[in-house]
């Protein structure tokens, strides 16, 4: 399979705890893209890198959240004292360099209890 | 500021007739692309079609089309011969290409078909 992976599908933690996700989009693309869609809504964006460069951060990445793809590849969302507000299905995409659509993985779901 | 706007909470539909997924947006940028993506209930968001603001004819792709009317700010899909497995929730999305990289979305449709 050569679509974007995201791991774990799955997360369950208890509120205080930090978590850590994982995001490989397709290997040719250089650009990388993390939103957050919570339940009856659209995705809204996180986050964005070109290679290993974070371009962009919207105003919802709070000092709580910080992502990195340290080598231009995978990337990691990683969550720090997660709040139940955090709750949410993490999704990654990803889109070549002159490429219009991005390409989405199939999330990772997180609950904060 | 940019905003996709999808009117049509959800919808049912006959299997294997037409249905039109409404979608307006609002951009000051002259050049944008438009998108529209399925997610089933698995939750993976599937790319279904686009339309760049400049491109002269509707896209098609299939059987989807996109009604791209400039003038409304209007970017409506179009299924057609709908099937059980379309049933869904479709998302309307924008990105302006002075922002090399956000893509908007709207609330979304739910679109559901009986056999």
């Amino acid at each position: 399979d050569t679509g974007v992976s995201q791991n774990p599908r799955h997360k369950i933690t208890k509120r205080g705890q930090n978590v850590t996700f994982r995001c490989d989009p397709i290997s040719e693309h250089n650009r990388l893209y993390w939103y957050r869609q919570t339940l009856g809504q659209g995705p809204e964006f996180l986050t964005y890198f070109q290679n290993e460069a974070q371009l962009e951060k919207s105003r919802l990445l709070s000092d709580r959240f910080s992502a990195e793809r340290p080598k231009g590849s995978f990337s990691t969302l990683e969550i720090q004292r997660t709040e139940q507000g955090d709750s949410a299905m993490y999704l990654c995409a990803s889109s070549a360099d002159r490429g219009n659509e991005q390409y989405f993985g199939p999330g990772t779901r997180l609950t904060v209890t | 500021a940019q905003k996709i706007t999808q009117t049509q909470p959800g919808m049912f539909v006959q299997e294997k007739e037409a249905v039109t997924l409404d979608c307006t947006y609002d951009t000051s940028d002259p050049s944008y692309g438009l998108f529209w993506y399925k997610q089933p209930s698995s939750g993976e968001m599937i790319f279904l079609i686009y339309q760049g603001s400049y491109d002269q004819q509707n896209a098609t792709e299939g059987r989807y089309s996109l009604n791209f009317q400039k003038a409304r700010k209007s970017a409506n899909l179009v299924i057609s011969a709908s099937q059980l497995g379309d049933s869904a929730m479709y998302f309307c999305a924008m990105r302006a290409y002075s922002s090399a990289s956000k893509i908007i979305f709207g609330s979304g449709t739910r679109l559901s078909i009986r056999p």
